[in-house]
């Protein structure tokens, strides 16, 4: 089954200490991207990535880090979390597809609160 | 820059009710354009999409049609029912911004029997 899979599901962490959220897709994609969602403020992407070892600032990047060392992981990093980043965030992935534009999927979200 | 700009929530229909949610967008390039529906606790999932100019989406009775002359993708649905109570997104994605997806705020939906 065609899928995006972000761990956890739900996360509590302090001020400061330091967090990963994986993000793994099944679908040998080349693009992928995370987003976080605010009430009022919709979808933002924070970074994004055109394949292994290419990444980019998305419109809301800073508190955050990204790598991407193979196709399939796009792990999200907050080296030092504030209370601030307290949000949904969302994993996608989509592939150009023959010169064509195809859909992006989306993996379950990742509720982080940060006290 | 690429952009969506989509109708201000939320939307509180009664069942049964006709549906309309604006949406309109600005592209460089010759966009795809997309709907993703997010249901309560879950992630976005795709709706329906259009590829070109005049296309029409359609799926689970809503639909959308992609309107170049008027920059225009509006998803409407002629009779809702209590389970599509919903955020809906619009969205596009332009190849020469290398495939990168807009998102407008989203619309929330809420049906009442």
């Amino acid at each position: 089954e065609a899928q995006v899979t972000q761990n956890p599901r739900y996360l509590i962490t302090v001020t400061g200490k330091k967090l990963t959220v994986t993000c793994s897709q099944n679908m040998n994609h080349e693009y992928m991207s995370w987003y976080r969602q605010d009430p009022g403020l919709g979808l933002r992407q924070i970074y994004y990535s055109m394949n292994v070892e290419v990444t980019d600032k998305g419109d809301v990047p800073e508190g955050y880090k990204v790598s991407r060392k193979e196709k399939r992981n796009f792990p999200l990093i907050l080296e030092s979390p504030s209370p601030n980043q307290t949000s949904l965030y969302f994993c996608a992935s989509s592939s150009p597809g023959e010169g064509m534009n195809t859909e992006a999927f989306f993996g379950q979200g990742t509720r982080l609160t940060v006290v | 820059g690429d952009s969506v700009t989509q109708m201000e929530g939320p939307v509180t229909l009664s069942e049964e009710a006709f549906l309309t949610i604006n949406c309109t967008y600005t592209a460089t390039g010759y966009p795809s354009l997309f709907w993703y529906v997010q249901y309560p606790g879950e992630g976005l999932q795709l709706l329906l999409k259009a590829t070109k100019a005049d296309d029409k989406g359609s799926n689970k009775g809503f639909e959308a049609t992609y309107r170049k002359e008027t920059t225009s993708f509006h998803l409407e649905k002629g009779s809702v029912q209590v389970s599509d109570s919903a955020v809906y997104f619009c969205a596009l994605s332009d190849l020469y911004t290398g495939n990168q997806f807009y998102f407008g705020t989203g619309t929330s939906l809420t049906v009442i029997p």
